[in-house]
C-alpha cells in the first residue's frame, strides 16, 4: 500500500512570502489531517478534513493559513504571508475513519528566514 | 482544556535496560490512546493503540503500554531496549465525545547506548 505522499520535502522562503504544501493521502482514507510540528514540540493539529468537509480548524491561524481538499482526496495547505515562527515541519496524515491511528507522511520542513 | 503530558523529555539507557515512558492526559471522558515513534530522519509511525478492553496493549517491536484509567495514564514499556530503539516517542490521546480532538504530547527523546 502506498503511503501518504507529501511535497515538497524541504522549503526555504523569506518572511512575508507565500508557500503551499501538497498532500495525497492513502487511497480510501476519508479523514485527512494537517499538523504543525515545531522543533522540540509534539505535533499540533491545524486542520482536519472528513472527505472534503472541515471537521476541526480551531487551531488554524486563519489570517495567514488556509487549506482545501476540494475533491475529497488530495489537499493543499497554504501560508500567506509567512512569519519566522512558521518554521516547522508540516505533517499530513490520513486515517480510514476518525477512530483509527494515523498514517503520517514524511512531512515538509519549512524554514522561514 | 484537554492536554497530554510526557514528563521525561530525554531518556538515556544502555542496551538491555528496561524502559518505561510516562504519559498522562487530562480529560474526564472516554479516550482512545496511542503511542507513536519517530526514528531519526523518518516519519511518525504508530506503535500501538488502545480503544477498549484489556488495558495492557501489545504493539510492534516488543513494546507494550498499560492504560490505568484511575491515573489517567498510558505508560509505554519495553523489557529490554536495543540500540535501534533510539527515537522520539509521542503519546497521543483522542477524545471520543462531541467534537473530538486528537492531541499529542511533547515527546520523549530516547537514546540507547550500545
Amino acid at each position: 500500500e502506498a503511503g501518504v505522499a507529501q511535497s515538497p520535502r524541504y522549503k526555504i522562503i523569506e518572511k512575508r512570502q507565500s508557500v503551499a504544501f501538497w498532500c495525497n493521502p492513502i487511497s480510501g482514507h476519508a479523514t485527512l489531517y494537517w499538523y504543525q510540528q515545531i522543533l522540540g514540540q509534539g505535533p499540533k493539529l491545524l486542520i482536519q478534513f472528513q472527505n472534503n468537509g472541515v471537521v476541526d480548524d480551531s487551531q488554524l491561524p486563519k489570517d495567514r493559513f488556509s487549506a482545501e481538499r476540494l475533491k475529497g482526496v488530495d489537499s493543499t495547505l497554504k501560508i500567506q504571508p509567512a512569519k519566522l515562527e512558521d518554521s516547522a515541519v508540516y505533517l499530513c496524515a490520513s486515517s480510514l475513519d476518525t477512530g483509527d491511528g494515523y498514517t503520517f507522511g514524511s512531512g515538509t520542513r519549512l524554514t522561514v528566514v | 482544556a484537554q492536554s497530554v503530558s510526557q514528563h521525561n523529555h530525554h531518556v538515556i539507557l544502555s542496551e538491555a535496560a528496561s524502559l518505561e515512558l510516562g504519559c498522562n492526559y487530562s480529560y474526564g471522558g472516554t479516550v482512545n490512546l496511542f503511542w507513536y515513534v519517530q526514528y531519526p530522519g523518518q516519519h511518525l509511525q504508530l506503535l500501538l493503540k488502545y480503544f477498549s478492553g484489556d488495558p495492557l496493549v501489545k504493539g510492534i517491536k516488543g513494546f507494550e503500554a498499560e492504560f490505568i484509567k484511575s491515573k489517567f495514564s498510558f505508560n509505554l514499556r519495553k523489557p529490554s531496549v536495543q540500540w535501534s530503539d533510539t527515537a522520539e516517542y509521542f503519546c497521543a490521546v483522542k477524545t471520543t465525545s462531541g467534537t473530538y480532538k486528537y492531541i499529542f504530547g511533547t515527546g520523549t527523546r530516547l537514546k540507547v547506548l550500545a
